[in-house]
């Protein structure tokens, strides 16, 4: 089926240090969008990757898409204690928007 | 600018029941898609409504239903409550040709529980 997956499933760093989550798709895909989800708040858009290769950069968040346009990456360069969180990729696949399960980020400050 | 807002916030019901979740769209959105999130797991697609016709479903039952009004607003009506409905259910809305999935927007969400 259309599945996308997401490692790790949780990482725990201390503050200052770098994290990476990876996004990884069953079929090649239009675009990857990313969002973050705040502890008991609702995920909040990040990016959407559409060419293959592609890298964009927020600040310290730097994502990519894969050439094959089947992965994607999230990179955050030393963590803060803001980005704790959830951090999902997202899909699309026909008419319907699949989401990975995500990588909870948690902080030592 | 408004953004999406829902309504309940949380809700319990019992087994068996129904209940109605409801969605204001961001300003401007013309689609509207809702989302089911358990605990610990990323968002599952429900169904996506476009110029108040169904545009897209995941793999949900059909008590899960909908409906978009003319304004953009919507509802969520799930029959039949079962115990593994209880999650946060989320509303998202974007702007796009033919309904597509561009950037979601989401709602706080609504909390069902289900006893």
């Amino acid at each position: 089926g259309q599945q996308v997956m997401q490692i790790p499933q949780y990482q725990h760093v201390q503050e200052g240090e770098d994290f990476t989550t990876y996004c990884n798709s069953s079929t090649t895909l239009s675009n990857i969008q990313w969002y973050k989800q705040r502890p008991g708040g609702h995920p909040v858009f990040l990016i959407q990757l559409v060419k293959s290769g592609e890298v964009k950069k927020q600040k310290r968040l730097t994502f990519q898409f894969g050439e094959a346009k089947k992965n994607s990456s999230l990179h955050i360069t030393a963590t803060q204690t803001t980005d704790v969180g959830t951090y999902f990729c997202a899909g699309p696949f026909v008419k319907k928007l699949v989401f990975g399960q995500g990588t909870r980020l948690t902080i030592n400050p | 600018e408004t953004g999406v807002t829902q309504s309940p916030t949380h809700l319990i019901k019992t087994r068996g029941q129904q209940v109605t979740l409801r969605c204001s769209s961001q300003s401007g959105h013309n689609t509207v898609s809702w989302y089911q999130q358990a605990l610990g797991q990323g968002p599952q697609f429900i169904f996506q409504y476009y110029r108040e016709e169904e545009n897209g479903r995941g793999n949900f039952p059909p008590r899960f239903s909908g409906l978009q009004f003319p304004n953009y607003s919507s509802e969520l009506n799930v029959n039949a409550l079962e115990l593994d409905d209880s999650a946060l259910y989320l509303c998202a809305s974007s702007l796009g040709l033919a309904g597509g999935l561009g950037t979601q927007y989401f709602g706080p969400g609504t909390r069902l529980l289900v006893l």
